[in-house]
């Protein structure tokens, strides 16, 4: 069976410091890799996904992604976080060549900026 | 990518009452799903609703607590049945849209339960 795991509940850091937000999977297929971020009272968007080709995949807010097959992992990462970055990130997974079977999220990871 | 608008954005409603969600998208869809996410927790699929076929519930979550309609590609409404404090949670409606893997979702309807 597939599953999410977000090493990290919690996550603060100092404005204008670097990032990086931990995803590992599991599954014994290939999968779609996404990441979403909620921000407070919101609902969910995507910030990027991973489909095929390049394993470094940009997204939107200057984050980017990288997936990793040997390590199972699609860590999220930012260079420089701002203040409004502050929101939780979720990792989810969706087996390749099921159609339009439902993504499976990790718990989420809150991060927190701090000026 | 899709546009999903859902009603009411917030309610707060008695022990007892039911409640139906309405999920509408600007385009149409095969399929959309519907999610809960209690407070401080992730996001746990309730059921898949297809238009013109009865919806598959996830383990744990029954028709009878959560019937879903799907009159229409466009449309669908979750009702919150016999409500308890239990079910305070948002609950989110989903779909497929553009690139047939990647799900989007609405804003989300705020439950409060009392």
């Amino acid at each position: 069976a597939q599953s999410v795991t977000q090493l990290d509940s919690q996550v603060p850091v100092f404005e204008e410091a670097p990032v990086e937000l931990r995803c590992n999977y599991s599954s014994s297929v290939s999968v779609y890799l996404f990441w979403y971020v909620q921000y407070p009272n919101q609902g969910l968007q995507l910030l990027l996904k991973y489909l095929s080709g390049s394993t470094l995949v940009k997204g939107i807010n200057g984050f980017e992604a990288e997936f990793n097959k040997s390590q199972t992992s699609f860590h999220l990462r930012k260079p420089s976080v701002h203040i409004s970055d502050t929101a939780e990130y979720f990792c989810a997974v969706r087996f390749r060549g099921s159609g339009n079977t439902p993504l499976v999220f990790g718990k989420g990871t809150r991060l927190s900026v701090i000026a | 990518s899709a546009v999903i608008s859902q009603k009411p954005s917030r309610d707060i409603c008695q022990r007892g009452t039911s409640l139906t969600i309405q999920c509408q998208v600007d385009s149409q869809v095969t399929m959309m799903f519907w999610y809960r996410q209690q407070p401080g927790q992730s996001l746990t699929l309730i059921a898949t609703a297809n238009q013109g076929s009865e919806a598959t519930y996830e383990s744990g979550f029954v028709i009878d607590k959560f019937p879903i309609s799907r009159p229409n590609l466009t449309f669908s409404t979750l009702t919150v049945s016999n409500m308890s404090p239990e079910d305070s949670s948002i609950y989110l409606c989903s779909v497929s849209a553009g690139t047939v893997e990647t799900q989007y979702f609405g804003p989300g309807t705020r439950l409060l339960v009392l």
